[in-house]
């Protein structure tokens, strides 16, 4: 089945770095991917959906400047976490739509995830 | 904006009982429902998928049912395991966007 590759499954930085996050579609072409993240025994917060070709749309309160998203080909999406603080330290999850097998109707296909820590 | 409530947050039950998870969402304009099992630490892994058009899904020991108009989703779970301890997640699509609930998290005691 489809398979959703999130790489590194876990990385802890020293606050003020960058940290640079990716999410492979490895059987099917994805257009859109979606990146969520998740803080201790709460639910999943979607952060922004990442258009293949154009730039990514981002909820509200998510910075865009901080949370650098680039969409470069069909099977790529790449979440960069700029100047990393304690504060960011999360579970990140990407997400991608099979369009074969799913229109707006279809399942997502998430990753294992990112832990990330910032100390 | 869809809204999506879990209930309940957390369920402690005995090996072998039959339990429910109950899901409900504000917009009834979904295009689908789907439920996730997340075991701690670990990415999400999809149960059940429920189209707009169901009533309900089976996978297994699994029944998930959808009643749109009310805005509300069960996950049955029959003869609960100790291997089923996990948190369950549901997420309504509409307008291409996924939203969850907070999540309930199950323990199935031995």
């Amino acid at each position: 089945g489809a398979v959703v590759s999130q790489h590194p499954s876990w990385v802890i930085c020293k606050s003020g770095t960058s940290v640079k996050i990716e999410c492979r579609s490895l059987d099917f072409q994805a257009t859109t991917m979606f990146w969520y993240r998740q803080f201790p025994k709460q639910s999943l917060m979607l952060m922004a959906t990442s258009n293949e070709g154009s730039k990514a749309t981002y909820e509200q309160g998510v910075e865009k400047d901080k949370f650098l998203i680039n969409h470069a080909s069909l099977t790529l999406s790449t979440l960069t976490v700029t100047s990393a603080h304690p504060e960011d330290s999360s579970f990140y999850i990407c997400s991608a739509r099979d369009p074969y097998t799913g229109t707006e109707g279809g399942p997502l296909h998430f990753g294992n995830g990112t832990r990330l820590t910032v100390t | 904006k869809q809204e999506v409530t879990q209930i309940p947050a957390a369920l402690s039950v005995p090996e072998g009982e039959n339990l429910v998870l109950n899901c409900s969402f504000t917009d009834s304009a979904i295009y689908n429902l789907q439920w996730f099992r997340q075991d701690p630490g670990k990415g999400l892994t999809s149960l059940l998928l429920i189209q707009s058009s169901q009533r309900e899904q089976t996978s297994g020991r699994l029944n998930a049912s959808l009643d749109k108009s009310s805005g509300r989703s069960t996950l049955y779970i029959a003869a609960s395991q100790p291997g089923d301890s996990a948190t369950y997640l549901c997420a309504v699509t509409d307008n291409n966007d996924m939203r969850f609930g907070a999540g309930t998290r199950l323990t199935v005691k031995p």
